[in-house]
């Protein structure tokens, strides 16, 4: 499968537990984003990449959350001391930067985090 | 910031009948709509987009209506079918230049169900 990928699909945590997501976006994407997606609602914007560069942050994107692309390739999105307000589905999307502005995103099938 | 509204929030028709889901935008700045469609816990596909130079687009069954004066988008289904039942989210987007990072604003979704 050459499509985004995120590991894991589902995690369940205790609230006060630290978790992490990885997204491995389209081989050759350049450019990486995440969203967070609760029941019933349209995803949100949460954080993004430009190959190792983070250049946008939403103010969602408490102190307690944080995000990397150390090599420009895979990303991760760590949560400290979650809340049951974490809980949400978390989408990864990436799209080739270029000529014409390429716009599709593509994404990932997103990591489920409930936290109980 | 960019603002997304949707409406309905739930839409059901018979099959073959045609299906119209609405968006407003708040951003004039914004040039670029997708239509996503998202099937129970699946990732988000897109199905079809504008550009803000162009006021509509069609592929096949489905099509795209753009009034950039009033700031407001249309998805329509013709001819729908038992397996276009999904949730359907618009979003709005700056394409990527300059200081615009290409971040989706989506609207809150739309619950398509086709009754056979």
């Amino acid at each position: 499968d050459t499509g985004v990928s995120q590991d894991p699909r589902h995690k369940i945590t205790k609230r006060g537990q630290n978790v992490t997501f990885r997204c491995d976006p389209i081989s050759e994407h350049n450019r990486l984003y995440w969203y967070r997606q609760t029941l019933g609602q349209g995803p949100e914007f949460l954080t993004y990449f430009q190959n190792e560069a983070q250049l946008e942050k939403s103010r969602l994107l408490s102190d307690r959350f944080s995000a990397e692309r150390p090599k420009g390739s895979f990303s991760t999105l760590e949560i400290q001391r979650t809340e049951q307000g974490d809980s949400a589905m978390y989408l990864c999307a990436s799209n080739p930067s270029g000529l014409a502005a390429y716009n599709e995103q593509f994404f990932g099938p997103g990591t489920r985090l409930t936290v109980l | 910031g960019e603002n997304v509204e949707q409406h309905p929030s739930t839409l059901s028709v018979q099959e073959g009948d045609s299906a119209v889901i609405k968006c407003t935008y708040s951003d004039s700045a914004s040039n670029y709509f997708p239509w996503y469609k998202q099937e129970l816990g699946k990732r988000p596909q897109l199905i079809i987009d504008i550009r803000s130079n162009v006021g509509e687009k069609k592929d096949q069954r489905i099509a795209v209506t753009l009034n950039k004066t009033a700031k407001h988008f249309s998805l329509h289904i013709t001819e729908t079918q038992p397996e276009d039942s999904a949730v359907y989210f618009c979003a709005a987007s700056r394409i990527p230049g300059g200081t615009s990072y290409g971040k989706l604003t989506f609207g809150q979704g739309t619950i398509l169900t086709v009754h056979p």
